[in-house]
């Protein structure tokens, strides 16, 4: 059975970082890339960007490059995105979903993880 | 990349039948959408895929028969059949666009159906 399973809920003050964990049980880790999508309150799902776990190749959105790090191990069936330089407009719950390559959809995502930004 | 947009919020009574509809901006009429289920405090479920000619692959893990999709021009609709309380839930489409390392997702608004 598929299981996305992320991290706890994050406070965190204007400036700093944070880092949301991913752990992936059930299948094959490197054959479904991650990819990280947030959700901020009254707004619609927001695609962050990817990584394949298989080869280390992954993708940023545009307006988020610069900030937002995404990783993979292995070892552990586990991605973490990591998003620096937090404004109150990073509120949001951030999930985590796999994916094949190619057109597929994003067929199970973690439960979420709420992330507030706040002085 | 296509703009999805979605009706904000839908109603249905029990028993009956309900359509959501996501509709893409235009010169995008080929392209195939993907509609998720999300009930509250919960992560989005796929549902199932939706092109031009109606569904494409498998329906997602868990889904009822009651679900069903449609496709014509930029419309790519959801019909619920049945409506049961455990239907009510946000659904949100979205669909990639791009081709290999430059897929890039973009998603409609999200429509609130609730159940009467």
């Amino acid at each position: 059975q598929v299981h996305l399973v992320q991290s706890g809920a994050e406070v965190k003050k204007p400036g700093a970082s944070v880092k949301v964990s991913c752990k992936a049980s059930g299948y094959t880790f490197t054959t479904y890339p991650i990819h990280w999508v947030r959700q901020a309150p009254g707004h619609r799902l927001e695609w962050m960007g990817w990584i394949n776990a298989a080869d280390g190749n992954r993708r940023s959105s545009q307006n988020l490059q610069g900030r937002l790090t995404i990783t993979a191990d292995t070892s552990a069936t586990t991605a973490y995105m990591e998003l620096s330089s937090l404004t109150s407009e990073d509120t949001a719950v951030y999930y985590c979903a796999r994916k094949l390559q190619g057109s597929h959809p994003l067929d199970y995502w973690g439960q979420g993880t709420l992330v507030t930004v706040s002085s | 990349q296509p703009v999805l947009t979605q009706t904000p919020s839908a109603s249905a009574s029990l028993g009956a039948s309900v359509t959501l509809t996501c509709t893409l901006s235009s010169d995008y009429s080929n392209y195939k959408v993907d509609w998720y289920q999300q009930r509250p405090g919960k992560g989005p479920r796929f549902v199932m895929r939706v092109g031009a000619g109606g569904i494409v692959g498998s329906k997602g893990d868990g889904i009822p028969d009651r679900f069903s999709v449609s496709g014509s021009g930029l419309n790519r609709d959801l019909t619920i059949k049945n409506v049961q309380e455990e239907d009510e839930s946000d659904y949100h489409c979205g669909a990639d666009h791009g081709t290999g390392g430059d897929i890039v997702w973009v998603f409609g608004g999200g429509t609130k159906l609730t159940v009467l």
